[in-house]
């Protein structure tokens, strides 16, 4: 089925172990962005990417790095992992806007991180 | 600075009630997307507003676009227990590649 598809589902680290989420999709999509959903803090954007090889930072990005080598992968790293990471965290993508208009992120199922 | 304020932050309803939720900012935006959220699954895309004054209908939930274009509201007809969830609306920027800002959502709960 066409979708973003992220792994693992679930998964605990010790505190200064690293990791990287996976995130693909097979939409052909340009646009692909990473957030971490907290209680009572919303979705909050941690990198985008607007096409293979272009990545910016969002709102959060400390402790995350991100690399976009081709249109349909977009894995998110943690370098040193921290307990202020334990969160669940989204991929979704998007085509370009059309006229500056997007019209829709599709979402991945998420990976809920838990750091010890 | 929260761009986008959703209110309530929690609703629970009875079966068939009606409600309506809320997304408001002071600044203006060229469209703006709605989502619903289900415990332990991504946020769905339901609909995307862009022309001021514009409503959108999809079975029992209608939306609709400010005038303006700083505010839209997610009006739920005979509510049925299906349609709990974490209703979100959110904004995308240009200058972070379009990217989404979320709200921090509103949580309808429906009973029987």
């Amino acid at each position: 089925n066409a979708g973003v598809t992220q792994t693992p589902k679930f998964q605990v680290l010790k505190t200064g172990q690293s990791m990287t989420l996976q995130c693909a999709q097979d939409m052909n999509h340009e646009y692909m962005s990473w957030y971490r959903q907290d209680p009572g803090m919303g979705l909050r954007l941690i990198h985008y990417s607007v096409g293979a090889g272009i990545t910016d930072q969002g709102e959060v990005p400390n402790g995350y790095n991100v690399s976009r080598s081709t249109t349909e992968d977009f894995p998110l790293r943690l370098l040193s992992a921290a307990p202020s990471q334990t969160s669940v965290y989204f991929c979704a993508s998007s085509y370009s806007a059309s006229r500056g208009i997007n019209y829709g992120y599709t979402f991945g199922s998420g990976t809920r991180l838990t750091v010890v | 600075t929260q761009l986008l304020e959703q209110s309530p932050q929690f609703l629970s309803i009875q079966e068939g009630e009606n409600l309506t939720v809320y997304c408001n900012s002071s600044s203006v935006f060229s469209s703006l997307q709605w989502y619903r959220q289900e415990p332990g699954e991504g946020p769905v895309l339901l609909v995307t507003v862009v022309t001021g004054g514009e409503v959108k209908k999809l079975k029992r939930l209608t939306f609709q676009f400010g005038d303006a274009r700083k505010d839209s509201s997610l009006h739920i007809t005979a509510a049925q227990p299906g349609d709990t969830g974490l209703y979100l609306c959110a904004v995308v920027t240009s200058n972070s590649g379009y990217a989404l800002n979320f709200g921090k959502g509103t949580s309808l709960l429906v009973t029987p």
